[in-house]
C-alpha cells in the first residue's frame, strides 16, 4: 500500500468553478502536511501548508482531518492558470525535512 | 531570486554506463536531495544529504550512489545504468531552519533514457 494516495484524475473543471480533492495517507504518525503544485514538465513547487485548523490562501483552502487520516485542497473561481497536477505531500517528524510524496491529482481548467 | 541547476535536461545512454548527474544550489542550503519520478508513482527518494561529505539512503537507494564534496553541489551517480533507471530525475534543495524545513526548491530535472 502506498503511504500516500492521490486520485490520479483528471479533474476538468470549467473557468470560474469549484473544485475539490483528497489525499490520504497510512501512517497515523505523519507530522506535517502540504500541497505542491507542479506544472505539466516542470518541477514541483511548494502551494501551501496544510494546518490542522484549515487555512485559506487566496481561493485556496485546505484542511487536515486526522481522525481519517486524509488531507483536502479547494480551489473556488478556478482560473485557466490553475491547470496543474497537486502533489499531497506529508511528513514523519525529523531533522531534514524528509518529504513523502502522493503521485498527484490532475486539474484540468476549461474555458 | 533561488536557484537549483541540473546538469543537463534530457541524456540518453547505454545500458552498464557510468552515469553523472550533477546538481548546484546557490541558496546555501544544508539539505540537498535526489528524487525520480515515474507516472503513477510520484516522487521517490533516492538519497539526501543534510552535510557536506554526509549522505543517507532515502527509499529507494539501490543501483545509486551520491556524492556531496562541496555545501551547493550534490551528485547522483549510477554506476551501471539499467532501462529500469529510465526516469525523471530530480534534485530538490532545503534550509535546515524551523519554518523552511519543508520547502523544498526543485532543479528542472533530467530526463534520463537507459537504452
Amino acid at each position: 500500500r502506498k503511504e500516500v494516495e492521490q486520485d490520479p484524475g483528471p479533474f476538468n473543471v470549467p473557468e470560474g468553478a469549484t473544485v475539490a480533492f483528497n489525499c490520504t495517507y497510512s501512517n497515523s504518525a505523519s507530522q506535517s502536511f502540504f500541497w505542491y503544485r507542479q506544472d505539466c514538465r516542470k518541477e514541483p513547487k511548494l502551494l501551501m501548508s496544510v494546518y490542522s485548523s484549515g487555512n485559506e490562501d487566496g481561493r485556496f483552502t485546505a484542511q487536515l482531518n486526522r481522525a481519517s487520516q486524509y488531507i483536502s485542497l479547494l480551489i473556488r473561481d478556478s482560473k485557466l492558470s490553475d491547470s496543474a497536477t497537486y502533489l499531497c505531500v506529508v511528513t514523519l517528524s525529523d531533522s531534514w525535512g524528509k518529504l513523502q510524496f502522493g503521485a498527484g491529482t490532475q486539474v484540468v481548467v476549461t474555458p | 531570486d533561488v536557484k537549483v541547476t541540473q546538469s543537463s535536461r534530457y541524456l540518453v545512454k547505454r545500458t552498464g554506463e557510468k552515469v553523472f548527474l550533477e546538481c548546484v544550489q546557490d541558496m546555501d542550503h544544508e539539505n540537498m536531495f535526489w528524487y525520480r519520478q515515474d507516472p503513477g508513482l510520484g516522487l521517490r527518494l533516492i538519497y539526501f544529504s543534510y552535510d557536506v561529505k554526509m549522505k543517507e539512503k532515502g527509499d529507494i537507494p539501490e543501483g545509486y550512489s551520491v556524492s556531496r564534496e562541496k555545501k551547493e553541489r550534490f551528485s547522483l551517480i549510477l554506476e551501471s545504468a539499467s532501462t529500469n533507471q529510465t526516469s525523471m530525475y530530480l534534485c530538490a534543495s532545503s534550509f535546515t531552519a524551523s519554518g523552511a524545513l519543508y520547502e523544498q526548491y526543485f532543479g528542472p530535472g533530467t530526463r534520463l533514457t537507459v537504452t
